[in-house]
């Protein structure tokens, strides 16, 4: 089946670093990427959509300057958290459907766990 | 403003019986429905989905019902195994395409074996 890898698993960085994530189809092509963010206790929150060879889009109330989106490739994303501070620290999850079939599901990676120190 | 609600946390139910998962939502624009299944340090996981033109669908040991009039939906697992035990998030969307889903908080389940 369908499979999105995310990586890193889990980073630790300190306060004013960025931190990049990756997002990757494995076995079909994603035009679309979709960078989701989970606070405690909280459902999954949309936060922007990665669109393969355009700029991303992103939802009410997500910085673009912060939360740097880019899409290179029809297999690739990536979510770059700059000058992180210790309210980013949280876990984010990227998402991406089969450009094949647009009623499919979306896949997840299994998600970056984020601590900004 | 939460569009889509789990109202239960968490789910203890025997191995063997039925497990019963709840969702309601506020959005009647919505008419796509699917349940994720998320276990720990894992992103989530594609269970089941229902469009608004079912009130039920059904694969396996897994049923979904869908009462449009009362906004809610339930994810019936029977019977239930240990390895169900994960946190369950219901969504819903406006469109089978849609890019925008709307997650639910979750709902722990934990099968007893």
């Amino acid at each position: 089946g369908a499979v999105v890898s995310q990586h890193p698993s889990r980073v630790i960085c300190k306060s004013g670093t960025s931190v990049k994530i990756e997002c990757r189809s494995l076995d079909f092509q994603a035009t679309t990427m979709f960078w989701y963010r989970q606070f405690p206790k909280k459902s999954l929150m949309l936060m922007a959509t990665s669109n393969e060879g355009s700029k991303a889009t992103y939802e009410q109330g997500v910085e673009k300057d912060k939360f740097l989106i880019n899409h290179a490739s029809l297999t690739l994303s990536t979510l770059t958290v700059t000058s992180a501070h210790p309210e980013d620290s949280s876990f984010y999850i990227c998402s991406a459907r089969n450009r094949a079939g647009y009623n499919s599901p979306l896949h997840f990676g299994n998600g970056t766990r984020l601590t900004v120190t | 403003d939460q569009q889509v609600k789990q109202n239960s946390p968490s789910l203890s139910v025997q191995e063997g019986r039925i497990s019963i998962l709840n969702c309601d939502y506020t959005n009647s624009m919505f008419d796509y429905f699917l349940w994720y299944k998320k276990y720990p340090a894992e992103g989530p996981t594609f269970l089941i989905s229902i469009s608004s033109i079912k009130d039920k669908n059904e694969d396996g040991r897994f049923t979904v019902f869908l009462n449009k009039s009362a906004k809610h939906l339930s994810l019936h697992i029977v019977p239930s195994q240990p390895g169900d035990s994960a946190v369950y998030f219901c969504a819903a969307s406006a469109g089978t395409g849609a890019n925008n889903l709307f997650f639910g908080t979750g709902t722990r389940l934990t099968v007893i074996p």
